[in-house]
């Protein structure tokens, strides 16, 4: 079975502050990416990357980055977190852009 | 990003009953997918479509690929109460790059015991 883990399922932070959300799968996909998901609005790609150290933006871009230093691991970061980026965040991964498959997500909070 | 339509928005059923949500799309699609998401968790994938006018089944779920490559249908038979949380249809858009899929805003599935 297909394994993608996320470092945390809650997060709080305050505004300001420098966030890291951590993404690993075990299946040696090639294609990683992250979403978010507000009420309403559904899923909105944040970024992707389809090989090591290589990145791509989604939708919406603005206020985050990524780092993939490693196959198994894409990670997201917020330089300065603030109250709009509240939300639950989704990494997923993928053999090809066809099927993906999800982690359990990440609830942030932004104080 | 475009998005899928999908409808209807929420489903208030008796168990037992049958269910039936759909995603239409101006686009061509070359591959659609269903997911369910329980609350609190990430979407977990139900059946995946590549072929025009394919239909597949998973247990009480039956989806298909609409031959027009525009749409695609999830009929769930006889609901449990298991069956309740949010179905996504997401689909792939045909000559699209490699910007991963394209998400329905999702189905709330309420089941009435």
């Amino acid at each position: 079975d297909v394994k993608v883990t996320q470092s945390s399922r809650y997060l709080v932070k305050r505004t300001g502050e420098k966030v890291f959300l951590e993404c690993v799968q075990d299946m040696d996909h090639e294609n990683m990416f992250w979403y978010r998901q507000d009420p309403g609005l559904g899923l909105r790609l944040i970024y992707f990357s389809y090989d090591v150290k290589m990145k791509e933006k989604g939708d919406i871009p603005e206020g985050y980055s990524v780092s993939r230093e490693k196959k198994e691991r894409f990670s997201l970061i917020l330089e300065s977190a603030s109250t709009n980026q509240t939300s639950m965040y989704l990494c997923a991964s993928s053999t090809s852009v066809q099927t993906q498959y999800f982690g359990p997500g990440t609830r942030l909070l932004v104080l | 990003g475009q998005q899928l339509n999908q409808s209807p928005q929420s489903m208030f059923i008796q168990e037992g009953e049958d269910v039936s949500m759909n995603c239409t799309s101006s686009s061509i699609f070359n591959t659609w997918l269903w997911y369910k998401q329980d609350p609190g968790e990430g979407p977990v994938l139900l059946i995946a479509l590549y072929k025009a006018g394919e239909l597949t089944s998973n247990g009480r779920l039956t989806a298909q690929f609409g031959i027009t490559r525009k749409d695609s249908f999830l009929n769930i038979s006889a609901s449990i109460p298991s069956d309740v949380g949010i179905y996504f249809c997401a689909g792939r858009r045909a000559g699209g790059g490699a910007d991963g899929l394209t998400f329905g805003k999702g189905t709330h599935l309420i089941i009435q015991p």
